[in-house]
């Protein structure tokens, strides 16, 4: 199973950039790599996904390494809404079942007003 | 609209006894997935099934115990053998494969009176 491993902790302004890192070293070459964020008391809400590519979405950015055993989430103005716990997860792609899908322990962002 | 529904929202389980959480979709999805949150904790994995009638065990599957007799319900029953049953349970879905989304429902409190 790949592991990931996320800070414990991050800190942001408000209308600031975040930049969330997540190290996934020990991902498969056919491994899409999820980002989902959760609040008190609620489900985790998907983010953003990718594969190879860096990729765009009207919540964030998601920058994957040119190895891909690195990512990073970026967020590109902090709102205290987006003030939650993130969580980073390989996924298998192509033609294999999604199998053991395996939450870490997540990055708390706190925005500052 | 689809989605995955979890009842009852909040549950409350005496000593010695098993309770069933229940999990539904209506998203012809595959896989689900059943999460246990502890407070200010990660999601750990109980039990994942990627087709009907088969499931395996996650990083935490004692004291539990599921079924996958229809695509759509993947209840969980937690047995008087976990002895520690209090958190937050989350059941999750996704269509097969890791270049689709995975949708949570909103999640069962559990409590031992």
């Amino acid at each position: 199973d790949a592991k990931t491993t996320q800070p414990n902790s991050m800190e942001s302004n408000e209308e600031e950039p975040v930049h969330l890192p997540c190290n996934h070293s020990t991902i498969s070459g056919t491994d899409y790599i999820h980002w989902y964020r959760q609040l008190p008391s609620q489900g985790p809400e998907y983010v953003i996904h990718g594969l190879t590519s860096n990729v765009n979405n009207r919540m964030a950015s998601l920058a994957i390494a040119e190895d891909r055993k690195s990512s990073t989430l970026i967020l590109h103005r902090a709102t205290l809404r987006d003030a939650a716990v993130y969580y980073c997860i390989p996924a298998p792609g192509g033609s294999s079942n999604t199998g053991k899908l395996i939450f870490g322990q997540g990055t708390t962002l706190q925005v500052k007003p | 609209d689809g989605g995955i529904t979890q009842s009852p929202k909040y549950l409350f389980r005496k000593e010695g006894q098993n309770v069933t959480l229940s999990c539904e979709q209506n998203l012809n999805h595959d896989a689900m997935y059943w999460y246990r949150q502890d407070p200010g904790q990660g999601l750990r994995l109980i039990y994942y099934s990627q087709i009907v009638n088969d499931f395996q065990k996650g990083d935490i599957a004692e004291g539990y115990s599921v079924s996958r007799e229809k695509k759509e319900s993947f209840p969980l029953t937690v047995t008087s053998a976990q002895k520690n049953p209090t958190a937050f349970y989350l059941c999750a879905s996704i269509p097969g494969t890791g270049n689709e989304k995975l949708f949570f429902g909103s999640g069962t409190q559990l409590s031992v009176l």
